[in-house]
């Protein structure tokens, strides 16, 4: 069974603050997939970035970046200089790899408010 | 860009009544899924569809629930007798590939359905 924990329910921050988002996860596969998806007030999920479980380079894009840590099973998100678009419910998310199908498990999401 | 399509935004049903949510994805996608979010809760994967047949299903996709593509390019989803507790966001999904090869799920902007 796959699980995925975002312990943080919900974080305020003031704008230009950075944020870290963390992800842990629980999986009896070798090789997945990891996710991150933003869903704004507006109610779409976005897709932010895929990681596989056999490249464990961090990634950086633009005020975004990811952390992960095989040895510690996380996915961290960081939002650096953060706006207040950047206000919305992020997921963290887990499908294996192989076989068919996305089956995506997803974490139960972090509220991020950005305010002035 | 291209994205995938739902209709409609929202839906309000009584109990017990059919109802079809719609869902055009992204023309050169193969796989499709539903997944659904209760308010304030995570996405749950529901279904997965792959060359006309369901790849995989959840716990939660009983009999109530189908899944059809009746043509090229529309991606349905079907609650034949809807219960109080089918309130929820229902997300329509496509990706490319999957597995092995697996690229991101790109989600539509969500069917609100209400059962009154």
């Amino acid at each position: 069974a796959q699980k995925v924990t975002q312990a943080q329910t919900k974080i305020s921050v003031v704008e230009k603050e950075d944020v870290t988002l963390d992800c842990v996860y629980e999986t009896r596969d070798t090789t997945y997939y990891l996710f991150w998806y933003k869903q704004p007030p507006s109610g779409e999920l976005v897709f932010l970035i895929r990681r596989n479980s056999f490249d464990e380079q961090n990634e950086i894009s633009g005020r975004y970046s990811w952390n992960f840590q095989k040895s510690t099973s996380s996915f961290n998100f960081t939002i650096t200089a953060s706006q207040v678009v950047d206000s919305a419910v992020y997921f963290c998310a887990l499908t294996p790899w192989g076989g068919g199908g996305n089956k995506l498990t997803f974490g139960t999401g972090t509220q991020l408010k950005v305010e002035l | 860009e291209p994205e995938v399509t739902q209709t409609p935004s929202h839906q309000v049903t009584q109990m017990g009544q059919e109802v079809i949510l719609r869902c055009v994805p992204i023309s050169n996608h193969l796989y499709f899924y539903w997944y659904r979010q209760i308010l304030g809760q995570k996405v749950e994967f529901l279904v997965s569809f792959y060359n006309n047949e369901i790849s995989e299903k959840s716990e939660i996709f009983d009999d109530q629930f189908s899944v059809e593509r009746p043509d090229g390019s529309n991606f349905t989803l079907k609650i034949r007798s809807t219960k109080l507790e089918d309130s929820a966001m229902y997300f329509c999904a496509s990706s490319v590939e999957a597995g092995m090869l697996g690229t991101e799920a790109f989600f539509g902007q969500g069917t609100r359905l209400t059962v009154v």
